[in-house]
């Protein structure tokens, strides 16, 4: 099993749509968890941290369900220039130091 | 922008050779990390850096290493290329209160697109 799966999508949806996507990990342990956007070719840019149940910044929110170990990222009133790979990524710390695991992401695109 | 720099932008090597990128942290940040992203992948991580020491890493050969300075800018060296090294690495600063922090957020720089052939 993957430490971190996402569903690579894309996800087609119009201006204004709501669109959620899903992330599960696969280590208990893990500490804290980020949501990254990257733009085809670029770094990827940090969106939200989640560190507790959940997180809002305007139009998006992320929940965090640790029991699940479940996180997810709600998009509202889409725009044009969401269009993006949303990168679910979780923070472990190991015997070693300090991790971060990325998933595989998940394909934006919104269409007119 | 995040104010984290890499360099070369691009680089083309034949198997077998060695490379050296570099990166430069954002002002005040005391932590360097180094990812290799495939395309269509996510990012994986090769090493971390906290205040010039190896804080983790990860499922990477041991020709993979890596180097930070002083001034918390760091080194990613790779030997012995071969043609899967082909990708682009990326380098993200973050400042950790301690190498066990739970507050990790990273900032990345453009990354350096390495080609081998």
């Amino acid at each position: 099993r993957k430490e971190v799966e996402q569903d690579p999508g894309p996800f087609n949806v119009p201006e204004g749509a709501t669109v959620a996507f899903n992330c599960t990990y696969s280590n208990s342990a893990s500490q804290s968890f980020f949501w990254y956007r990257q733009d085809c070719r670029k770094e990827p840019k940090l969106l939200m941290s989640v560190y507790s149940s959940g997180n809002e910044d305007g139009r998006f929110t992320a929940q965090l369900n640790r029991a699940s170990q479940y996180i997810s990222l709600l998009i509202r009133d889409s725009k044009l220039s969401d269009s993006a790979t949303y990168l679910c990524v979780v923070n472990t710390l190991t015997g070693g130091g300090n991790k971060l695991t990325f998933g595989t992401g998940t394909q934006l695109k919104v269409e007119l | 922008e995040t104010g984290v720099t890499q360099s070369p932008t691009h680089l083309i090597k034949t198997r077998g050779q060695q490379v050296t990128l570099r990166c430069s942290s954002q002002s005040g940040h005391n932590t360097v990390s180094w990812y290799q992203q495939a395309l269509g992948q996510g990012p994986q991580f090769i090493f971390q850096y906290y205040r010039e020491e190896e804080n983790g890493r990860g499922n990477f050969p041991p020709r993979f290493s890596g180097l930070q300075f002083p001034n918390y800018s760091s080194e990613l060296n790779v030997n012995a290329l071969e043609l899967d090294d082909s990708a682009l690495y990326l380098c993200a600063s973050s400042l950790l209160s301690s190498p066990y922090a739970r507050y990790n957020e990273q900032f990345f720089g453009p990354g350096t697109r390495l080609t081998v052939l």
